[in-house]
């Protein structure tokens, strides 16, 4: 069964902190993403990854980063989190698009972060 | 680039009832165009998806139409049940493109 498993489904933290999500896939997919969510907004591309150690800006890059040192791990950095930040993060990933294919996005279960 | 409006953000039916889910995008370009459903504390998952070649297809008690001219596509649900309550999202794409343009959902609510 495939899984991508978001390390912490709650976190609280201040303004100001250092914050890390983590982010595994079972499905050894080469693509990974991060979504954030929010009532009324949907789901806005954060970054995006396509290789190891690459990284691509999605729609709303400003204020995160992102590490994938191995093909299975993809984190979400927020190098000093503010009150904008709270919010829903999704992670998913997907096999290798190309040609007339699309790879289906496989979600996880989101982290709920709260600042504070 | 892609803009993908979804109506309506809110629909509640009766069980038995249809429900339909509507939506709009911009580029003439998208040619693949996936539904996803988030059920409570979960995340997406795809339940159908259509390609520009075809107008309709059809999933047992759910289907998906598409009017590329109109550059709109919709979700049609029958036989509601308490089950299918959750939110939707709409998205649209470019075939073979790893990235999905999402609408802003619907959340439907299946009444007893």
């Amino acid at each position: 069964d495939v899984k991508v498993t978001q390390s912490s489904r709650y976190l609280v933290k201040r303004t100001g902190e250092k914050v890390f999500l983590e982010c595994v896939q079972d499905m050894d997919h080469e693509n990974m993403f991060w979504y954030r969510q929010d009532p009324g907004l949907g789901l806005r591309l954060i970054y995006f990854s396509y290789d190891v150690k690459m990284k691509e800006k999605g729609d709303i890059p400003e204020g995160y980063s992102v590490s994938r040192e191995k093909k299975e791990r993809f984190s979400l950095i927020l190098e000093s989190a503010s009150t904008n930040q709270t919010s829903m993060y999704l992670c998913a990933s997907s096999l290798l698009s190309s040609g007339s294919f699309t790879g289906e996005l496989f979600f996880g279960e989101g982290s709920r972060l709260t600042v504070l | 680039g892609e803009n993908v409006e979804q109506h309506p953000s809110t629909l509640s039916v009766q069980e038995g009832d249809s429900a339909v889910i509507k939506c709009t995008y911009s580029d003439s370009a998208s040619n693949y165009f996936p539904w996803y459903k988030q059920e409570l504390g979960k995340g997406p998952q795809l339940i159908i998806d259509i390609r520009s070649n075809v107008g309709e297809k059809k999933d047992q008690r759910i289907a998906v139409t598409l009017n590329k001219t109109a550059k709109h596509f919709s979700l049609h649900i029958t036989e509601t049940q308490p089950e299918d309550s959750a939110v939707y999202f709409c998205a649209a794409s470019r075939e073979g493109y790893s990235t999905l343009t999402f609408g802003k959902g619907t959340m439907l609510l299946v009444s007893p």
